[in-house]
């Protein structure tokens, strides 16, 4: 079965600081890795993704991630973070199982704080 | 419409009462998504619907839960007496059908709020 892993459950970070949340996982093929970030009282919205090609993927609000097959990770990170950016953060991991069912594993989150 | 929208926001029933969560896909997504979301936890997979058909309910947890999307548009997750163990963040979501591209984007509702007295 494949799983979806994120270390950190709580991150505080500085605003104006760099930023980098973990995401590993486990699976038996070349996954399609998503990040999602979900807002107090909000849906959850997609940053980014990856299905294949440039490891390196950018995606909104100035966020990329980095597909590291060798260690089964998938780390966002950005280079200077604003307030606004605290929210928790998902990982997750498409899991085919058929015809054009795309059904997402999820990681249990990280929490961002973001200190003035 | 402009996204997905999910209705109530918020419900409070009580034990052994049933609910009814509805979800509107955005126009024109072939298919949708229905996942739960506990306190501290990610979503979790409920059960897809390829337009009008459900095929997949693996991860509807027992009998009590049921969902339906009869015109392949609008869709309903029915929980028949309610426990409290049912109270959760539940999450629809949809996309657009693409083949074998095989990383579909999903589409996130707001989610409605589920507190089972």
């Amino acid at each position: 079965a494949q799983s979806v892993t994120q270390p950190d459950i709580h991150i505080t970070v500085s605003e104006g600081a760099s930023l980098e949340l973990r995401c590993n996982y486990s699976y038996g093929a070349t996954p399609y890795l998503f990040w999602y970030v979900q807002s107090p009282g909000q849906g959850l919205q997609l940053l980014l993704k990856y299905f294949s090609g440039d490891t390196l993927v950018q995606g909104i609000k100035g966020f990329e991630a980095e597909f590291k097959r060798s260690q089964s990770s998938f780390n966002l990170r950005k280079p200077s973070v604003h307030w606004s950016d605290a929210a928790e953060y998902f990982c997750a991991v498409v899991r085919r199982s058929g015809g054009s069912n795309y059904k997402l594993t999820f990681g249990k989150g990280t929490l961002l704080t973001v200190n003035p | 419409g402009a996204g997905v929208s999910q209705s109530p926001r918020y419900k409070v029933t009580k034990r052994g009462q049933d609910v009814a969560l509805r979800c509107d896909p955005i126009s024109g997504h072939v298919s949708l998504y229905w996942y739960r979301q506990a306190l501290g936890q990610g979503p979790e997979f409920l059960t897809y619907f390829n337009y009008e058909a459900q095929q997949d309910k693996s991860g509807l947890p027992n009998d009590r839960f049921s969902a339906e999307r009869p015109e392949g548009s609008i869709s309903t997750l029915t929980i028949q007496r309610t426990e409290q163990r049912d109270s959760a963040m539940y999450r629809c979501a949809s996309s657009l059908e693409s083949g074998d591209r095989g990383g579909e984007t999903q589409y996130f509702g707001p989610g409605t709020r589920l507190l089972v007295l």
